[in-house]
């Protein structure tokens, strides 16, 4: 099943602009993670930001995370080419290991 | 340290057939999941194995299998393959908490003719 929902599903932008992605998610969790994937790729984790966490911050990624809207939004400063990939989010729960994974953000980055 | 890899990167079947698909993980990564990719259902969970057990299983007919060996390379079979097994299979490896990362291999490109 899938818990979180991404918005929007594609995203177009021109580089130097900033994307932002959000996932929204049903259920309390413990963890939620950023994956990217390039077209025909594995996907790559980018960050795990806990519940009890805010906001986390990778590079030229911003991570936040609102638990009481069960919401979390994803944004990549200053955007390149070589961000153009599919960003996913995946949310932990309770004492299961599995992820559950959102339907994905396509994001594409014109030069 | 080696990533995780799948193989084959590229398969083709027909139908009825069954096919074994083969992840190593990285080294140390005790956790195996499986994933099917697919344009229209996105990425779905099929089942997870620490060490040597599964541990999580997704809502996939039983034709779909796997197993773990006592190096945590795991395999996974679809038996009696149909054409809407079609799909970008995903192998991802752990150290098998549930605050841990999991590192993905490039997958296997399966299509049923």
């Amino acid at each position: 099943s899938q818990q979180g929902e991404e918005d929007p599903q594609a995203l177009s932008i021109q580089e130097g602009e900033n994307a932002t992605m959000n996932c929204s998610y049903k259920t309390s969790i413990n963890n939620l993670q950023w994956y990217r994937q390039n077209s025909g790729r594995g996907l790559v984790h980018l960050i795990l930001i806990r519940s009890n966490e805010r906001e986390k911050h990778s590079g030229r990624l911003r991570v936040t995370l609102d638990t009481s809207k069960k919401s979390s939004s994803l944004l990549i400063t200053a955007s390149r080419a070589a961000d153009t990939a599919s960003y996913f989010c995946a949310t932990a729960s309770g004492s299961n290991y599995q992820l559950i994974w959102g339907a994905g953000t396509k994001l594409i980055i014109k030069p | 340290k080696a990533g995780v890899t799948q193989t084959p990167r590229y398969l083709i079947k027909t139908r009825g057939q069954q096919v074994t698909l083969s992840c190593s993980p990285i080294s140390g990564h005790r956790s195996v999941s499986w994933y099917q990719q697919t344009p229209g259902q996105g990425l779905q969970f099929l089942f997870e194995y620490f060490s040597e057990t599964q541990r999580n299983k997704g809502n996939f007919p039983g034709r779909f299998s796997g197993r773990q060996f006592s190096n945590s390379r795991s395999e996974m079979n679809v038996s009696t393959l149909e054409l809407g097994d079609s799909a970008l299979y995903l192998c991802a490896s752990s150290l098998g908490g549930g605050d841990q990362p999991q590192h993905f291999g490039d997958g296997t490109r399966l299509s049923i003719l």
